[in-house]
């Protein structure tokens, strides 16, 4: 089946680590993004990627980083400069334009 | 810069009751588009409708319908006839055509109204 993959499902990170979410699409998108959802706030994106090997901060990208080297992968780091990291993270992927985008079942990060 | 808001947070609604979830924009570009997202339990977005802004026209979907209204810049979505399996977060989004090239479609969301349906 195509789709959107993200895991790991659960995640809880220590205060001080670097964490990375994984997202594997084999829907052949060119686009992929990534939102973080807070209660009450809706989504926020964080970085997004066009083409492999290229991507641009979001919204809210400090404490992220990303990578493209697949045109199915597209991961994300946490890392221990982003303050508040305890959030839902949602990865899509879209074919292009105003094409709808397409969202992975999400990853749960709590630092503890 | 764009927004969408929903004021509803929250709504509850016996099993049955239509209900109509509302969405206002901002923007300042004139071609644009408009996008619902359904979120059940599970976590996965799931994608209902888009709609473009040359296309004022409502639409109905089954127990599904929206209405569009540029002249007050909303994107009202009504459920007919609810039942418990809508029970769900319901998000309205936001894509301006300045933002979308050939490759991407950056969304700015709406805060999300959490619809409860009851037996």
């Amino acid at each position: 089946d195509g789709g959107i993959t993200q895991s790991p499902k659960y995640l809880f990170r220590k205060e001080g680590q670097n964490v990375t979410l994984s997202c594997e699409q084999n829907l052949n998108h060119d686009a992929m993004y990534w939102y973080r959802q807070d209660p009450g706030q809706g989504l926020r994106l964080i970085y997004y990627s066009q083409i492999v090997n290229d991507f641009q901060k979001g919204d809210i990208a400090e404490g992220y980083s990303v990578s493209r080297e697949k045109k199915e992968s597209f991961p994300l780091t946490v890392t221990s400069a982003q303050k508040n990291p305890t959030a839902f993270y949602l990865c899509a992927s879209s074919v292009g334009g105003a094409t709808e985008a397409f969202f992975g079942q999400g990853t749960r990060l709590t630092v503890v | 810069a764009q927004k969408v808001t929903q004021a509803q947070t929250e709504i509850s609604v016996v099993e049955k009751e239509d209900v109509t979830l509302d969405c206002v924009y901002e923007t300042r570009d004139t071609t644009y588009y408009l996008f619902w997202y359904k979120q059940p339990p599970s976590g996965e977005l799931v994608f209902l409708i888009r709609r473009n802004s040359f296309d004022e026209q409502n639409e109905i979907s089954g127990r599904y319908s929206w209405n569009f209204q540029k002249s007050t810049s909303s994107f009202n979505f009504t459920i007919t006839a609810s039942q418990v399996v809508d029970s769900a977060v319901y998000f309205c989004a936001l894509s301006e055509a300045a933002l979308i090239n050939n490759a991407g479609n950056m969304l700015t969301f709406g805060g999300g109204t959490r619809l409860m349906v009851k037996p």
